[in-house]
């Protein structure tokens, strides 16, 4: 059990690139999140998967956001046309029924 | 529906005790309680079912009040070790929402030699 695991652990993206995040949950863990942290608040909920269905987006996500996990393994996260109000900490979560979560250390986007 | 954590931040000498409180609008299935230090990804503490029991792991400890929808993080006897944010996740449990945290914006906890 290697952990949950995160790639890239930073990035700096210029205004309106398109940027991809990768997270590779642990194995045996069916159920993985997405989350996004600013500074002094908590983690906000993006979306989830069971296996490789996505089951809820949140509301507050526009469309610039996608997230997949294809053969339900590894997710990633892909953000368009960045903005600079996407800059935060983006945190995948996976979890094993009846635990809690294992998150990963995290991709701190700055989009400048 | 984000859970309101209170208080947002106390400063404690080692060895002093505190409650951190987190309370829900609506009804939960389970309350999870998070601790991250600065610059690292939340970890996780312990976790409350609806009609279980309090949990605790070492010197800290939880309850949960289902009638108030209301639980409760106790730090006994603090260590320099305990001093991070402490986020409460909840839970509610229902078809469309089952597995999915809602996190409190988070209490810092400062312990002092």
């Amino acid at each position: 059990d290697t952990g949950v695991s995160q790639d890239p652990r930073h990035k700096i993206t210029k205004r309106g690139q398109n940027v991809t995040f990768r997270c590779d949950p642990i194995s045996e863990h069916n159920r993985l999140y997405w989350y996004r942290q600013t500074l002094g608040q908590g983690p906000e909920f993006l979306t989830y998967f069971q296996n490789e269905a996505q089951l809820e987006k949140s509301r507050l996500l526009s469309d610039r956001f996608s997230a997949e996990r294809p053969k339900g393994s590894f997710s990633t996260l892909e953000i368009q046309r960045t903005e600079q109000g996407d800059s935060a900490m983006y945190l995948c979560a996976s979890r094993g029924r009846g635990d809690g979560y294992t998150f990963g250390s995290g991709t701190r986007l700055t989009v400048v | 529906q984000q859970p309101v954590q209170s208080p947002q931040a106390v400063i404690l000498r080692e060895g002093e005790d505190a409650v951190i409180n987190c309370s829900s609008s609506k009804a939960l299935y389970s309350v999870h309680w998070y601790r991250q230090k600065h610059g690292e990804a939340p970890v996780f503490l312990m976790i409350l079912l609806k009609g279980g029991e309090q949990k605790g792991h070492e010197k800290i400890s939880a309850s949960f009040n289902e009638k108030k929808q209301q639980s409760s993080l106790y730090l006994t006897a603090s260590q320099l070790s305990y001093s991070g944010t402490y986020f409460c996740g909840t839970e509610r449990g229902t078809t469309d929402s089952w597995g999915k945290l809602q996190f409190g914006a988070g209490t810092q906890v400062v312990v002092t030699p």
